[in-house]
């Protein structure tokens, strides 16, 4: 068990830019959870996936946003025409059910 | 938005001191969860709490769910440079994602 995984730790990228992240979960762990974080601030939910399943999107996911888990197990998210705005710390995070979730060390991500 | 007040913000002290911080909510969670986050890494889980009036120790830690199901708070005892971080709190109800607080930055000065 290496732990919750993701790709790449840092990112800068022009504006307008695509970017995509992966994460690799816990083997065993069936949800998988997106959340974004920006300074001095807690976590904030963006999406999650139990197995291949899209449960739930926050109103924060826009429609330049989007994620993907094609065989239940590592997941991909994309952000289309980066702004600056999406400066941030994507985390990827995975639980077997309801326990509490094991999160990865995150994507920093900067839009110059 | 953010559900959950935590307080303080942020705190210095000194080594060996005892530490405590609180969270708590207008609406009732089932589930209450304490992170600590160090820079450039995630959340790591400390303590989760699932009982109202559940009180759990893990070390130097100890937190307590409470009764009203609306607050919890954490305490640290004999605190060392390690210690130094962020520390959330995160609620859940059933199966909905966590949300956090916007967490207490803790400062320890040796």
């Amino acid at each position: 068990d290496t732990g919750v995984s993701q790709d790449p730790r840092h990112k800068i990228t022009k504006r307008g830019q695509n970017v995509t992240f992966r994460c690799d979960p816990i083997s065993e762990h069936n949800r998988l959870y997106w959340y974004r974080q920006t300074l001095g601030q807690g976590p904030e939910f963006l999406t999650y996936f139990q197995n291949e399943a899209q449960l739930e999107k926050s109103r924060l996911l826009s429609d330049r946003f989007s994620a993907e888990r094609p065989k239940g197990s590592f997941s991909t998210l994309e952000i289309q025409r980066t702004e600056q705005g999406d400066s941030a710390m994507y985390l990827c995070a995975s639980s077997l059910s309801t326990d509490g979730y094991t999160f990865g060390s995150g994507t920093r991500l900067t839009v110059v | 938005g953010q559900q959950l007040n935590q307080s303080p913000q942020s705190m210095f002290i000194q080594e060996g001191e005892d530490v405590s911080m609180n969270c708590t909510s207008s609406s009732i969670f089932n589930t209450w969860l304490w992170y600590k986050q160090e820079p450039g890494e995630g959340p790591v889980l400390l303590i989760a709490l699932y009982k109202a009036g559940e009180l759990t120790s893990n070390g130097r830690l100890t937190a307590q769910f409470g009764i009203t199901r609306k607050d919890s708070f954490l305490n640290i005892s004999a605190s060392i440079p390690s210690d130094v971080g962020i520390y959330f709190c995160a609620v859940s109800s059933g199966n909905t994602p966590l949300v956090f607080g916007k967490g207490t930055r803790l400062s320890v000065i040796a």
